[in-house]
């Protein structure tokens, strides 16, 4: 059985660039949530997929995006980045109806 | 709305010594309770976790928590710290319950163990 993994591990960016981050779930998992993590900060939840749909979205401007395929792997998209994007994103997956999500090693992202 | 508390941005201990690091909730519905631990550079991994059953719960590498309603506190605890226990340390409460809704974290305790 694999974990959740997350692609890349480091990333950087210039302010009003576009970037996608990727997520692959566990084995068996068919919801995925993405969480922003910022230096010094409990991470803060983006939004959960389910079936590829949106199943819940946090306190985040429409910039930042998501996808859900079939497969349950994911992407969190951020469009015009600003310097306050600089943090580390954590995707964590799960089984709908289970009580528990299991994280990823996290995408650092550094905007400049 | 669901909110966490942990007290102690940083905590430090002994080698042997208890570890005790707090945790207080806020919850309109029944909580489902959890505690994660991040080492450096890694991503969160899950120590245990409290879903209405028992009250005292055990988790992973020797961590406990016990779940006190009318305290609402969740704090976990260790008996005797390791180094290898340094790390930092994350409460979280789930807003709709488990998978089904989105985790609310604490701003974590970062414990450090001296030998």
């Amino acid at each position: 059985e694999t974990g959740v993994t997350q692609s890349p591990t480091h990333l950087i960016k210039t302010r009003g660039q576009q970037v996608t981050l990727r997520c692959s779930s566990q084995s068996g998992h068919n919801t995925v949530s993405w969480y922003q993590q910022a230096l010094g900060q409990g991470p803060q939840f983006i939004f959960q997929y389910y079936r590829e749909e949106e199943n819940g979205r946090g306190n985040f401007p429409p910039r930042f995006s998501g996808l859900q395929f079939p497969n349950y792997s994911s992407e969190l998209n951020v469009n015009a980045l600003e310097l306050d994007d600089s943090a580390l994103y954590l995707c964590a997956s799960s089984f709908q109806g289970e009580d528990t999500q299991y994280f990823g090693p996290g995408t650092r992202l550094t905007v400049l | 709305a669901q909110s966490v508390t942990q007290l102690g941005s940083h905590v430090s201990v002994s080698e042997g010594a208890l570890v005790l690091l707090r945790c207080n909730y806020s919850s309109s519905v029944p909580p489902y309770l959890f505690w994660y631990v991040q080492y450096p550079n890694q991503g969160l991994q899950l120590l245990l976790k409290y879903t209405s059953a028992a009250t005292l719960v055990k988790g992973i590498n020797g961590f406990e928590a016990e779940f006190k309603k009318s305290e609402t506190s969740f704090h976990l605890t260790k008996p005797s710290a390791h180094m290898s226990d340094a790390a930092e340390y994350f409460c979280a409460v789930s807003e709709r319950g488990g998978s089904q809704g989105n985790l609310i974290f604490g701003k974590g305790t970062k414990l450090s163990v001296k030998p």
